[in-house]
């Protein structure tokens, strides 16, 4: 079965770090480029951070350039969200998506069910 | 960065009619190298993540059903639900893959009247 599971969430408070994880399986995660996506509490979907597949390309949201850092371990089948300096704007459900562009021009065809971080002290 | 808007806010339609959702891009994801349009379209129920119900303006991801179609090019695009189930109801965001930051539309809800 073709998943995406994060996870490191959790209560955190202002100005602290988390590291997410994303653990991809059955489909080759080496060949994907990734994305990271968030979504606050009844709010809509807020695109963060991609990376190619061998991670020579990186790009941020500027609401977290230079707070938060993408980085993937292909042996590992794993992506991760190192984020500092968090604040309540960062409150939301995170979700990681593969991005196909040759077979789906950049679409986000296949999501993780998200993790949730809390900032409030 | 690409700005998107949609319309309506909400909407809410009888079961078996029609549902209409717009998006709009500042400026056009019509690559003309291969004519075709970088804007997906998901659905989103509550509790769930995002799925993928249309890429490339108008293809339809496989096993969605032929009820929900993707229309529109450069810069206004259109979400059709025909006949519309009880399982449609959702929230319905756009988004443009054409270049970074990949931004999504706020979102449609779709319920039924």
């Amino acid at each position: 079965e073709v998943q995406l599971v994060e996870s490191g969430g959790g209560l955190v408070q202002p100005g602290g770090s988390l590291r997410l994880s994303c653990a991809a399986s059955g489909f080759t995660f080496s060949h994907y480029n990734m994305n990271w996506v968030r979504q606050a509490p009844g709010k809509g979907l807020e695109w963060l951070s991609y990376i190619t597949t061998s991670s020579t390309t990186i790009y941020y949201a500027d609401s977290v350039r230079g707070r938060f850092t993408i980085s993937r371990d292909n042996a590992k089948n794993s992506l991760y969200l190192q984020m500092n300096s968090l604040s309540d704007d960062d409150t939301a459900v995170y979700y990681c998506a593969t991005y196909d562009y040759a077979a789906y021009g950049g679409a986000f065809n296949i999501w993780g069910q998200g993790t949730m971080v809390t900032v409030s002290s | 960065d690409i700005v998107m808007t949609q319309s309506p806010d909400s909407l809410a339609v009888s079961l078996g009619e029609t549902a209409t959702i717009n998006c709009k891009t500042s400026r056009s994801v019509l690559y003309n190298s291969n004519n075709k349009n970088y804007l997906a379209w998901y659905q989103q129920k509550p509790g769930q993540p995002p799925k993928l119900l249309i890429y490339w303006a108008s293809t339809r991801e496989s096993g969605v059903p032929d009820r929900f179609s993707g229309s529109g090019s450069g810069t206004d695009f259109t979400l059709t639900i025909s006949s519309l189930q009880a399982e449609d109801v959702a929230v319905y965001y756009c988004q443009q893959c054409y270049s970074t930051p990949f931004t999504f539309g706020p979102g449609t809800k779709v319920d039924i009247k």
